[in-house]
């Protein structure tokens, strides 16, 4: 029963255009999603997170979009650069837990 | 203020062994959580401590245990190692447990 999905294990996109990556979760009851960035053999780098009371949210280049009816949110990258190349996970949670459900990653490729 | 720090961070054990990581939180975090990071299931939730207390357990066997302690440094320990403990542990630290987690550098097991 996987709670949340990232369905696109990869994106490419050119430098200087924006990245969007998607996340869908099923639970009613998470209450917050983060997005992560995550090198391989680190670990994940907190980038930005929205509470469900909120639909947006938005820190410098990274905007975070939650449709709470679609049950779906998604990160966007504007404008990409190639450091900006990792694996991107999302995470939901409760506030009532310290437990984060994690999606598989999509990993992002950021071309010069 | 310094981050979540791990150790150790590489680790080779044979089957059968026992192993006990340790993570040390953000100064004035609270709440440890331990997550397991493998190619094939991603990153899952094996337990989180708050106030010395288990609060939340992922879906891992008995083998897999933890504590904290007075100064909310924790520690997780894995006995009779099999080879499918191989992974990358990860914990991460937040105030209460709710909301943003920040994770460790992680310790990679590689278990023979």
């Amino acid at each position: 029963d996987q709670q949340v999905k990232q369905n696109s294990p990869s994106l490419s996109v050119q430098e200087g255009r924006i990245s969007i990556l998607n996340c869908d979760y099923t639970n009613s009851m998470f209450d917050y999603f983060l997005w992560y960035k995550k090198y391989p053999a680190e670990g994940p780098t907190f980038l930005i997170s929205i509470s469900s009371i909120k639909d947006k949210n938005e820190d410098g280049r990274f905007t975070v979009f939650l449709n709470k009816s679609a049950k779906h949110l998604s990160l966007h990258i504007v404008p990409s650069q190639p450091g900006d190349s990792a694996v991107y996970f999302c995470a939901a949670g409760s506030s009532n837990t310290g437990k984060l459900i994690f999606g598989q990653g999509t990993t992002l490729q950021v071309k010069p | 203020k310094a981050g979540v720090t791990q150790t150790p961070r590489y680790l080779i054990k044979t089957r059968g062994q026992q192993v006990t990581l340790s993570c040390s939180p953000i100064s004035g975090h609270r709440s440890v959580s331990w997550y397991q990071q493998t190619p094939g299931q991603g990153l899952q939730f094996l337990f989180e401590y708050f106030s010395e207390t288990q609060r939340n357990k992922g879906n891992f066997p008995g083998r897999f245990s933890g504590r904290q302690f007075s100064n909310s440094r924790s520690e997780m320990n894995v006995s009779t190692l099999e080879l499918g403990d191989s992974a990358l542990y990860l914990c991460a630290s937040s105030w209460t447990g709710s909301g943003t987690q920040y994770f460790g550098p992680g310790t990679r097991l590689l278990v023979l």
